[in-house]
């Protein structure tokens, strides 16, 4: 299995609702990362996990919160989002983090906040 | 000046056609990635190199680390080679800490 699985695959909320993304893999990786991005531009690192722990947060703002409850699945909550956090979430995972390694992303959650 | 560069930014080609896409950085790197995005869909990693040439099936790639240059080629393209091919460059750290160039959007008509 090398697949990185992204549910759901599309999502509309407004902005006082609150949503989770979900990323799952089973390939054994211990690293996982959230990546946001806009149409017609290239993806943008938001959040890095390396062996379940939060290792970069590249100063995303507090209303996406990510979990990573195993080694397995990854987590993005959102509440109270703007309709400028409208975007395609990639989520992506690698062996162990280190540089060198191939990244496997998933196919996307295409967000649409109202 | 963007650190990855990528030309050309749109390239429409017949169907069988030789595809070059040209990548060039200016940082120092420990690999460089190419990637796949189909419109509105995720992204598969194709290459990762740090030296010389990497061939899988019609795709072919090549990186110079003495003059900070990649290439991606595919060979006899097809329609369903279209699609936008972005050069990524890591540096160190985080290997998800990627300086991505904007792409190149691929058409390939029959």
């Amino acid at each position: 299995d090398t697949e990185v699985t992204q549910t759901p695959k599309h999502l509309v909320m407004g902005m006082t609702n609150k949503k989770s993304l979900k990323c799952e893999q089973h390939m054994g990786h211990r690293a996982m990362y959230w990546y946001k991005q806009k149409a017609k531009k290239p993806p943008e690192l938001m959040f890095v996990y390396s062996y379940e722990k939060l290792s970069i947060n590249e100063s995303v703002p507090s209303r996406f919160s990510p979990e990573c409850p195993n080694s397995s699945l990854l987590n993005l909550h959102l509440h109270a989002l703007q309709p400028e956090d409208s975007a395609l979430y990639l989520c992506a995972s690698s062996q162990s983090g280190t540089v060198g390694e191939k990244l496997f992303f998933g196919s996307g959650t295409q967000l649409s906040v109202l | 000046k963007n650190e990855v560069e990528q030309s050309p930014q749109n390239l429409t080609a017949q169907e069988g056609e030789f595809i070059t896409i040209n990548c060039s950085y200016s940082v120092g790197i420990s690999a460089l990635h190419w990637l796949q995005q189909h419109p509105g869909g995720g992204i598969v990693s194709l290459f990762m190199l740090s030296s010389g040439k990497k061939k899988h099936g019609r795709l072919i790639a090549t990186i110079n680390i003495q003059e900070k240059h990649s290439s991606l080629h595919i060979t006899a393209s097809h329609p369903r080679d279209s699609a936008v091919y972005i050069c990524a460059v890591s540096r160190g750290g985080s290997q998800g800490n990627l300086i991505f160039g904007k792409g190149t959007k691929l058409s390939v008509k029959p």
